[in-house]
């Protein structure tokens, strides 16, 4: 089962910061907050991870809380591209380590 | 920048058939990974594979399913002889390391 938390929906406005929550309150300390994206039936795709700094890449900004039992993803400018369902994950930082997907949070954003 | 193909986009199969399902990783990726996503459901795990054998599979992952990685580049999954519910998206990913799993745009599998 998916060790994480998210809403299952959000809006946001077109050119407006999209911020996404993320709770992980039994993360342990070797395990990493991930970030994927499914757009549409698209297959998923990274968007970052980090550890316990905060994280900033071309496509977002991670920010992990001090305590690291939440997160945030933040789309700093977000376009109707994208739309997708994003999905928190935290996961050992192990080669063959798989991936355990939640249900995520639906994330439209409005013209 | 490089990505993971998989062919075909989708297939097509009658129940009790056998189906190879194709996958071209990250041409340096030593990690090589197979999920499903039945329609309207969460995606699953269903194997890991790297140095040529299985690391870990999911109890999806059972005699019918098997993986190979027959060439250097190419990795496939097997179903022996297909059922109505193995009808799902089916993406392969990859993985340099430790790190990020980077994925394909699956394979639609219809079972009729």
């Amino acid at each position: 089962d998916a060790k994480t938390t998210q809403p299952p929906s959000m809006d946001c406005a077109e050119g407006r910061a999209a911020n996404l929550p993320c709770n992980h309150s039994t993360i342990s300390g070797n395990e990493y907050v991930y970030w994927y994206r499914q757009i549409h039936s698209q297959g998923p795709q990274y968007i970052i991870h980090g550890l316990k700094n905060n994280e900033t890449n071309e496509m977002a900004s991670l920010i992990i809380t001090e305590d690291r039992k939440s997160s945030t993803l933040i789309l700093p400018h977000a376009t109707l591209r994208d739309t997708a369902v994003y999905y928190c994950i935290v996961r050992v930082n192990f080669g063959n380590e798989k991936l355990t997907f939640g249900t995520g949070t639906r994330l439209t954003i409005i013209p | 920048e490089p990505e993971v193909t998989q062919t075909p986009s989708h297939q097509v199969t009658q129940m009790g058939q056998e189906v190879i399902l194709r996958c071209v990783p990250i041409s340096n990726h030593l990690y090589f990974y197979w999920y499903r996503q039945i329609l309207g459901q969460k995606v699953e795990f269903l194997v890991s594979f790297y140095n040529n054998e299985i690391s870990e599979k999911s109890e999806i992952f059972d005699d019918q399913f098997s993986v190979e990685r027959p060439d250097g580049s190419n990795f496939t999954l097997k179903i022996r002889s297909t059922k109505l519910e193995d009808s799902a998206m089916y993406f392969c990913a990859s993985s340099l390391g430790s790190g990020a799993q980077h994925f394909g745009d699956g394979t639609r599998l219809s079972i009729l």
